[in-house]
């Protein structure tokens, strides 16, 4: 059973645009919610991660917005650059859980 | 710190043979877990670890064995390779308790022929 799903799949944005990858979770007693980048032949590495005390966590041009009351969260990530292309992974864990439960991930394409 | 060390970085294999993956880590973390990474299934875990000689499966565990003697290390032994094993392992660790993400290692890929 996915606890947590994740979209779009892949999206490709041109340079200087918006990229937003959205994911949504099912257990309510998730409390941390961390995002993972990883380039192609990397292992994936901590983006940037929020707790569900706070609405919004940024972190130069990546965002995290948490929405607690329809459980989603998103990023953002502004002023997309081809250094961004890559695999983003949503992920979270919580309770009693010490495992990270991901999202399938998201190829995101930024063309020059 | 190094971090997460995985070896090797490449392999192939044939059908049948056995090979062990080592994953080490030097952050004296207590959590230590294997996934395998295939396109469009996302990361997949294998096997865990809490502790020393603690280990449990994950929800893909068939064909591999893991233990855990040291804090340091989590092998990841594949018994009798598959082609259906051909795939990218990656070792990642963390503390048991609190707010902290994982770190990966850089991954090892596995071809089976």
């Amino acid at each position: 059973q996915q606890q947590v799903k994740q979209s779009p799949q892949s999206l490709i944005v041109q340079k200087g645009g918006i990229s937003i990858i959205n994911c949504a979770y099912e257990n309510t007693a998730f409390d941390y919610f961390p995002w993972y980048q990883q380039f192609p032949g990397k292992g994936p590495a901590l983006l940037i991660a929020i707790r569900p005390d706070v609405s919004e966590k940024k972190e130069g041009r990546f965002t995290i917005s948490f929405n607690k009351s329809a459980k989603q969260f998103s990023l953002h990530i502004m002023d997309s650059q081809p250094g961004d292309s890559a695999t983003y992974f949503c992920a979270a864990k919580g309770g009693s859980n010490y495992k990270l439960t991901f999202g399938k991930g998201t190829l995101l394409t930024v063309n020059p | 710190n190094a971090g997460v060390t995985q070896t090797p970085k490449f392999q192939v294999l044939k059908t049948g043979q056995s090979m062990t993956l080592q994953c080490a880590q030097d952050m004296n973390h207590e959590y230590m877990s294997w996934y395998r990474q295939d396109p469009g299934m996302g990361l997949r875990l294998i096997h865990y670890s809490v502790g020393a000689g603690i280990t449990d499966q994950g929800e893909v565990p068939n064909g591999y064995n893991v233990s855990r003697s040291t804090t340091e290390d989590f092998p990841l032994r594949l018994l009798s390779a598959a082609p259906s094993q051909t795939s990218v392992y990656f070792c990642a660790s963390s503390y048991l308790r609190g707010n902290y993400g994982y770190t990966f290692g850089s991954g090892t890929r596995l071809t089976v022929v």
